[in-house]
């Protein structure tokens, strides 16, 4: 079993350009979780898929948007890059138990 | 909204003492996560807390929970230099599905 795993590892972008990330969940979970975290801080929830819909959202911006595939994969967009955008992003699967399970995570860096 | 925190924020120690990092959550919960996180890295799951008075332990590393205080705790005994990291409690405040909210983290030093 691979795990969660996300791609790209690494990312630089320009302020004004749009991202997409990826992450493939555990195998069996059919839930995506994606987590925003700045340097020095904890994880922040962006946002959570469950049967291809957005089931929970935290406080991001609409400019953060996502996609659930049916075979439970999932992609983050962020449009319109800001450098306060810079991070890590995590995102987390699980299958309605309550452990999740974090992938090794996209390092994004906006010039 | 669920407020999770964590103290200290900052923790040097030698080899060999103990301590003990707290986690206080503003909301009834009764599913409380420790992850490590080493620089740069994603997050490893330490421990799983479900219910009130679960204590776990693995290793060096010894978690509880007090669901009645909103209180975890992470003990360490016998600090080892490999225990350096950023350690985070997170609670899970919904009913169902895994939304986390994370404390600051609690970055460890352990010095020879």
């Amino acid at each position: 079993d691979a795990g969660v795993t996300q791609s790209p590892t690494h990312l630089i972008k320009t302020r004004g350009q749009q991202v997409t990330l990826r992450c493939s969940p555990k195998s069996g979970h059919d839930t995506v979780s994606w987590y925003q975290q700045a340097l020095g801080q904890g994880p922040q929830f962006i946002f959570q898929y469950y049967e291809e819909e957005e089931r929970q959202r935290g406080n991001f911006p609409d400019r953060f948007s996502g996609h659930q595939f049916p075979n439970y994969s999932s992609e983050l967009n962020v449009n319109a890059l800001l450098l306060g955008d810079s991070a890590l992003y995590l995102c987390a699967s699980s299958s309605g138990a309550p452990e999740a399970f974090f992938g090794q995570g996209t390092r994004l860096t906006v010039v | 909204e669920l407020k999770v925190e964590q103290n200290p924020l900052f923790l040097s120690m030698q080899e060999g003492k103990n301590y003990t990092i707290y986690c206080n959550y503003s909301t009834t919960s009764d599913r409380l996560y420790w992850y490590r996180q080493d620089p740069g890295k994603s997050l490893e799951s330490l421990f799983v807390l479900l219910s009130n008075g679960a204590v776990k332990q693995e290793g060096r590393l010894m978690a509880s929970l007090d669901t009645k205080a909103r209180l975890s705790t992470l003990h360490i005994t016998a600090a080892v230099h490999d225990l350096s990291a950023t350690y985070f409690c997170a609670v899970d405040g919904e009913t169902s599905g895994s939304r986390l909210t994370f404390g600051e983290g609690t970055q460890l030093t352990v010095n020879p």
